[in-house]
């Protein structure tokens, strides 16, 4: 797993309420990003960095938020859940964007109610 | 929108057997990745090819690519009920745009004893 924890595991929310999902690497990767897989879809890209304070959006950004203040952690907040972003959260992290491979974290099941 | 289209959705054989998956995309590639996904856990990074490539082995693993018709092939060769899992092809586009790895949805291949 290179280093990724994802935390929590698990969480369910009520719908209105701010969530935060933490991704945690300890291989010192530059680039981090955070996906969002549902059945039907594969794996979505939501947002993406590419250095300290660095970040942009991915495919399906809306109603997501991110922050990473330091290198080995990068931040997914959802402002106001939706029964909408019920999903499993993937971190992953690479040396060198995607032209390198990604390693993935053991995923964040989010639900919410 | 998913890049890559992996084909067939699911694929059942007998152990020893070869298993073949596919993966179309839409656009030029600067690389196109597969992955392996068992059920409940992260995703796991199998073989990168590059556009210059057309053939890659990694073990059991065999990639093809064929950027003229736009389509990735891999094989597992004499196959295990290990290797049940689901199966993602993911592509980054070609330009220099290097950040984003675009996933299709996945086959999923079961492996019987």
């Amino acid at each position: 797993d290179a280093g990724i924890t994802q935390s929590p595991r698990h969480k369910v929310t009520e719908t209105g309420t701010p969530v935060t999902l933490r991704c945690h690497q300890t291989e010192n990767h530059r680039y981090m990003y955070w996906y969002r897989q549902d059945p039907g879809h594969g794996l979505r890209l939501i947002h993406y960095s590419y250095g300290v304070k660095d970040t942009d959006k991915g495919e399906v950004s809306d109603g997501y938020s991110v922050s990473r203040s330091k290198t080995e952690d990068f931040l997914l907040t959802l402002e106001s859940a939706t029964s909408s972003q019920t999903s499993v959260y993937f971190c992953a992290t690479t040396r060198e964007g995607m032209n390198t491979e990604a390693f993935f974290g053991q995923g964040t099941r989010l639900t919410v109610v | 929108s998913q890049q890559g289209e992996e084909d067939p959705q699911a694929l059942s054989i007998q152990e020893g057997e070869n298993a073949t998956m596919n993966c179309s995309y839409k656009t030029s590639i600067n690389n196109l990745q597969w992955y392996r996904q068992n059920s409940g856990r992260g995703l796991v990074h199998l073989i990168l090819i590059r556009s210059n490539e057309r053939e890659k082995h990694s073990g059991r693993l065999r990639v093809t690519l064929d950027t003229s018709k736009k389509s990735s092939s891999l094989l597992i060769t004499a196959s295990r009920a290990a290797d049940t899992a689901s199966y993602f092809c993911a592509t980054v586009p070609g330009g220099g745009s290097n950040y984003k790895l675009t996933f299709g949805k996945g086959t999923l291949l079961t492996v019987n004893p």
